[in-house]
């Protein structure tokens, strides 16, 4: 058990719609990322936040936005949903003042858009 | 060109084989190296991280990285049924920023 949980674990949304995905953040872990997997594809990196702002960006576009929250949770965004938005959504902590930490991940959130 | 290439295989091995896996990469900046183990349906669980080159060693686990020549494996001995899952190699700038993936290799270890 890493302690990143998420929430959902799994949804079903239409295209069009929006979804917020949830994570709540391993104890001590200031950072929290996102990523994207696509079926038989590595997790593709969404952008990451430190301290309730967004520190890095991937190649994904501006209908998916995220928050960070004082207790260092986190909020995942996707408005006006696409087919191609089926993926395992994964939320993953890590603690920017450590010494060469490297990151954990939760189980994920299923989504399918329909 | 892909900036994390992986063999995605399957690969599929007799219960006691070693097993290598591999990855190769084009980002000299890269300087943290990890590999993640993930079961169907399930998020990726880290099993070994590595800072530049060398080896490093827990348990039936191997890590290796051959900076020079833009190279990481996993050696696993003495394969268990336990082990067959999807290995992800991957690498980061800096140990708590961007990560990047290969695409994973699909390991059956037959018993």
């Amino acid at each position: 058990e890493t302690g990143v949980t998420q929430s959902p674990t799994h949804l079903i949304k239409t295209r069009g719609q929006q979804v917020t995905l949830r994570c709540s953040s391993q104890s001590g872990h200031n950072t929290v990322s996102w990523y994207q997997q696509a079926l038989g594809q590595g997790p593709q990196f969404i952008f990451q936040y430190y301290r309730e702002e967004e520190n890095g960006r991937g190649n994904f576009p501006p209908r998916f936005s995220g928050l960070q929250f004082p207790n260092y949770s986190s909020e995942l965004n996707v408005n006006a949903l696409e087919l191609d938005d089926s993926a395992l959504y994964l939320c993953a902590s890590s603690d920017w003042t450590g010494d060469g930490n490297t990151i954990y991940f939760g189980e994920g959130s299923w989504l399918t858009v329909v | 060109q892909k900036e994390v290439e992986q063999d995605p295989g399957p690969l599929s091995v007799p219960e006691g084989a070693i097993v290598s896996l591999n990855c190769t990469y084009s980002n000299s900046a890269f300087q943290y190296f990890m590999w993640y183990r993930q079961y169907s349906r399930k998020g990726p669980e880290l099993l070994m991280y590595t800072y530049s080159s060398g080896n490093k060693e827990d348990g039936r686990f191997t890590a290796q990285v051959d900076k020079s020549s833009k190279y990481i494996s996993l050696f696993i001995r003495d394969s268990q049924p336990s082990d067959s899952a999807t290995y992800l190699c991957a690498m980061s700038e800096r140990g708590y920023q961007k990560v990047t993936f290969g695409t994973g290799t699909k390991l059956q270890v037959i018993p």
